[in-house]
């Protein structure tokens, strides 16, 4: 079966330091590559993806994740986190293979300190 | 920027008592989704559409869900008589394409069973 792994549940770090949140997945096909952000009240905001091609993908708000097929992971990064980055963070898998649907993460909860 | 919107954001409702969620997906968009997230879960697939079909359902999608697309802007998912463990968010997504595409998602409606 599909899964998806996001081993830390919490990560606090502090404001202007750098950022990895892991994401590890068992596919049996092909995986297309998600991370998704969730502030408080907020529904679901696409960071980045990855399909094909270079496999290191910038995202918006400064993110990028480099997806690793050896290592079945796509970590997600950033240089400098800010304040406004606290958030939930999901990874998602899908595949074509088994239909449109997406496979989540259990999600990660960033928290910054000033 | 096109957004999915959920109407109502909050939804309080008597066990056994059917409800309405509506999501008007993104216009250009012809794949539709429902998702939910039992609070400290996963977010997980409920349900794909596609041209006026479901075409793929999981095995949360029993009998007492169904989705419509009762008219060109709206998409909508019916619990016929609710039970407890239907306490959830409620994400609706779209993509464009019929093939594997980035799914949009909207803000959730938090759905509370009493």
């Amino acid at each position: 079966a599909q899964s998806v792994t996001q081993p830390d549940i919490h990560i606090t770090v502090s404001e202007g330091a750098s950022l990895e949140l892991r994401c590890n997945y068992s596919y049996g096909a092909t995986p297309y590559l998600f991370w998704y952000v969730q502030s408080p009240g907020q529904g679901l905001q696409l960071l980045l993806k990855y399909f094909s091609g270079d496999t290191l993908v910038q995202g918006i708000k400064g993110f990028e994740a480099e997806f690793k097929r050896s290592q079945s992971s796509f970590n997600l990064r950033k240089p400098s986190v800010h304040w406004s980055d606290a958030a939930e963070y999901f990874c998602a898998v899908g595949a074509r293979e088994y239909g449109n649907k997406l496979v989540f993460g259990a999600g990660t909860i960033l928290r910054v300190k000033s | 920027e096109p957004e999915v919107t959920q109407t109502p954001s909050h939804q309080v409702t008597q066990m056994g008592q059917e409800v309405i969620l509506r999501c008007v997906p993104i216009s250009n968009h012809l794949y539709f989704y429902w998702y939910r997230q039992i609070l400290g879960q996963k977010v997980e697939f409920l349900v794909s559409f596609y041209n006026n079909e479901i075409s793929e359902k999981s095995e949360i999608f029993d009998d007492q869900f169904s989705v419509e697309r009762p008219d060109g802007s709206n998409f909508t998912l019916k619990i016929r008589s609710t039970k407890l463990e239907d306490s959830a968010m409620y994400f609706c997504a779209s993509s464009v394409s019929v093939t594997m595409d980035t799914q949009y998602f909207g803000p959730g409606t938090r759905l509370t069973v009493l």
